[in-house]
Parts: C-alpha cells; sequence; structure tokens
C-alpha cells in the first residue's frame, strides 16, 4: 500500500516555467511534510517542509502548497532554472505520539528544465 | 543541519560476501536511520538505528541480513550480509534534527553486487 502517491513521474519545462509536483497522502495521522532535492549520485537534501497547520511555505523560488481536506500537498518552483534538474521527492512522517519520525516517500518526479 | 559522511561511497562485491557501510555524524543526534533506494527508485526505510539498542526494522528487512550498529550518538554501521544482485542499490544514512522530525541525509554508498 503506497501512502504517498506523488505525480507526474517526470515533468519537462522551459527556463523561467512553473513546474508543479503533486502528492497526495492517505495516512491523517502525518503531521510533517518535507520535500527532498536529489542530483545523480548525490543523498537527497531537504528543500522545503511544510506542518498541516499552514496552507502555504515559501523559501525563495521554492513554495509549499498545503490543503489538509483534500490530503494534497505540492511543490511549486518559480523561475524555474536548468539547475534546477533533479528528482524530486515528497514525503510525509508522523512527528508526535510516540512515533519515531519515520519518513514515508513518493515515488519521486524526475525535472528537466531546458535552456 | 547536521554534516554527514559515509564510507565507502562506492563498493563492488562478489555474491555471498558482507559489506559493512559507516555513517558518521558531525554532531550527536538522538535518532539514525538506514535507506535503500535500488537505481531509478524511491527510498525505502530498512531500519531505525537506536543508540544503545537493538535497531528497529521495517517490514521486509531482517536482521540477519542487515545487521545494524550504533555504538553512540555520533556513528552507526549497516551490513549488508551474504550479499546477492538483488542488494544492489544506494544504501543511505540519515539523522533527524530539529522538533519537527527535519531529516538530513548523507551521500550514500552505492553497492554493486556482481
Amino acid at each position: 500500500q503506497q501512502q504517498v502517491k506523488q505525480s507526474p513521474q517526470s515533468l519537462i519545462v522551459q527556463k523561467g516555467g512553473i513546474p508543479i509536483i503533486n502528492c497526495a497522502y492517505e495516512n491523517t495521522a502525518f503531521d510533517y511534510f518535507p520535500w527532498y532535492q536529489q542530483f545523480p549520485g548525490k543523498g537527497p537534501a531537504l528543500l522545503i517542509a511544510i506542518r498541516p497547520d499552514v496552507s502555504e511555505k515559501k523559501e525563495g523560488r521554492f513554495t509549499i502548497s498545503f490543503n489538509k481536506s483534500a490530503k494534497q500537498f505540492s511543490l511549486h518552483i518559480m523561475d524555474s532554472q536548468p539547475g534546477d534538474s533533479a528528482t524530486y521527492f515528497c514525503a510525509a512522517s508522523i512527528g508526535s505520539g510516540g512515533s519515531n519520525y519515520k519518513l514515508t516517500f513518493g515515488k519521486g518526479t524526475l525535472l528537466t528544465v531546458n535552456p | 543541519s547536521a554534516v554527514i559522511s559515509q564510507k565507502p561511497s562506492r563498493d563492488i562485491c562478489q555474491r555471498g560476501t558482507s559489506l559493512t557501510i559507516q555513517c558518521q555524524v558531525d554532531s550527536q543526534v538522538t535518532m539514525m536511520f538506514w535507506y535503500r533506494q535500488q537505481p531509478g527508485q524511491s527510498l525505502t526505510l530498512i531500519a531505525t538505528a537506536n543508540q544503545g539498542s537493538e535497531a528497529t526494522y521495517e517490514s521486509g528487512f531482517v536482521i540477519d541480513k542487515f545487521p545494524i550498529s550504533r555504538p553512540n550518538l555520533t556513528f552507526s554501521t549497516l551490513t549488508v550480509s551474504n550479499m546477492s544482485p538483488e542488494d544492489s542499490s544506494i544504501y543511505l544514512c540519515s539523522v533527524k534534527t530539529g522538533h519537527y522530525g527535519e531529516q538530513f541525509f548523507g551521500p550514500g554508498t552505492r553497492l554493486t553486487v556482481l
């Protein structure tokens, strides 16, 4: 059972475009939703994260939108650059109630930003 | 955040042998995790490395195959035992810092089993 569903699997945009990656979760106990960026041959890097008490969080060119009722969250990359070309993973975890913060990952989105 | 290093960065091993992967953190952390990332795939949690006690394994992963040590708050090892080609993956350690569960990953160990 996949608890975090991510789409699309791959995405190609032109430089300056705004790629949007979507994730949906099933477990309503999740209370922490990070996004990771991974370049080939590297470990995933924490990009931005949100908790369900806010609907949007922005850090630089990266924005998370969160819809608690729909159990969905998405990553928007403003003014995308070729250097943003990477695989992006959404994830979710439970940070309270005795859980041990285990991350459940989506399957990833390969983003290509063309010059 | 935390600075995490892993050794080795990559290795090519023969079927039936074992490999121990080391994870070192630059500060004391309470929670460390080991993940597996098969080629072109997402990350799957293998186990939580508990300091001073046995690791907690996820469904599908067993201690005999993936023994883990956590001797102190800055270091852990994962051993991949009796390897087969299906064990070819990237193995990543991560640490939890912060109040809300922020996890930071090491650079990974790329394992190829022939």
